[in-house]
């Protein structure tokens, strides 16, 4: 099945600055990339997605980008700001059946 | 739309007792899928249903977890007998098609003592 890796575990960022997430994914059939964002108590939420016929996206201050030569897919925050604060995870879908693969999160803490 | 809503939010209950998590999906979403979450293993895929059939529950850990969807709008996951290593966040999402994005409930944080 598909393996989905995400890096770092754990990122601290000073107000304003940016924050880079980043994950792999083992099958390259896979082709539909959600981006959660999970608040304390609460489920995750979808904050952005990208599908592999597009390269970039952009929503505000939030990319994503989507390399599938290499398969890797990144989430890009920008002018951070402490209600960024959450854990963050990736996800890979794919083109067949509907099953998510999850990463295992990234713990941010934008600092003020 | 009230989003996914699942009940209870919290469940304490003993060892050896039968614990149900009810889901209600998305109105007109036909995929529906459980999840749980723990420190140690992140989310994990239980189970999927589409069109309220369940297609893929190799994921349940094992024969004390069940899963039903009798209808369109109504989904149970249900464990007999609970062990304290059950204790964990439940969550259940939904889907529209096999293109749609999934949405997740507020989950159900369980404890089993």
């Amino acid at each position: 099945g598909e393996n989905v890796e995400q890096h770092p575990s754990t990122l601290s960022v000073q107000e304003g600055d940016s924050a880079v997430i980043k994950c792999t994914y083992s099958d390259s059939a896979s082709n539909y990339f959600p981006w959660y964002k999970q608040e304390l108590g609460k489920g995750p939420q979808l904050i952005i997605d990208i599908r592999s016929n597009v390269g970039e996206k952009k929503d505000q201050r939030i990319a994503v980008t989507l390399n599938k030569t290499a398969k890797h897919f990144s989430l890009h925050i920008t002018e951070t700001q402490p209600e960024d604060s959450a854990v963050y995870f990736c996800a890979a879908r794919y083109p067949t059946g509907n099953q998510f693969y999850f990463g295992t999160g990234t713990s941010l803490t934008v600092i003020p | 739309d009230a989003g996914v809503i699942q009940s209870p939010r919290h469940e304490v209950t003993e060892m050896g007792q039968e614990v149900t998590l009810r889901c209600k999906p998305i109105s007109g979403h036909n995929s529906l899928f459980w999840y749980r979450q723990t420190m140690m293993r992140g989310l994990e895929l239980l189970i999927y249903f589409n069109n309220n059939v369940p297609i893929d529950d190799s994921g349940m850990p094992e024969d004390r977890f069940s899963a039903k969807m009798p209808n369109a709008s109504f989904s149970t996951l249900k464990i007999q007998p609970s062990e304290p290593r059950d204790s964990a966040v439940y969550f259940c999402a939904s889907s529209l098609g096999e293109g749609g994005e999934a949405f997740f409930g507020q989950g159900t944080r369980l404890t089993v003592v």
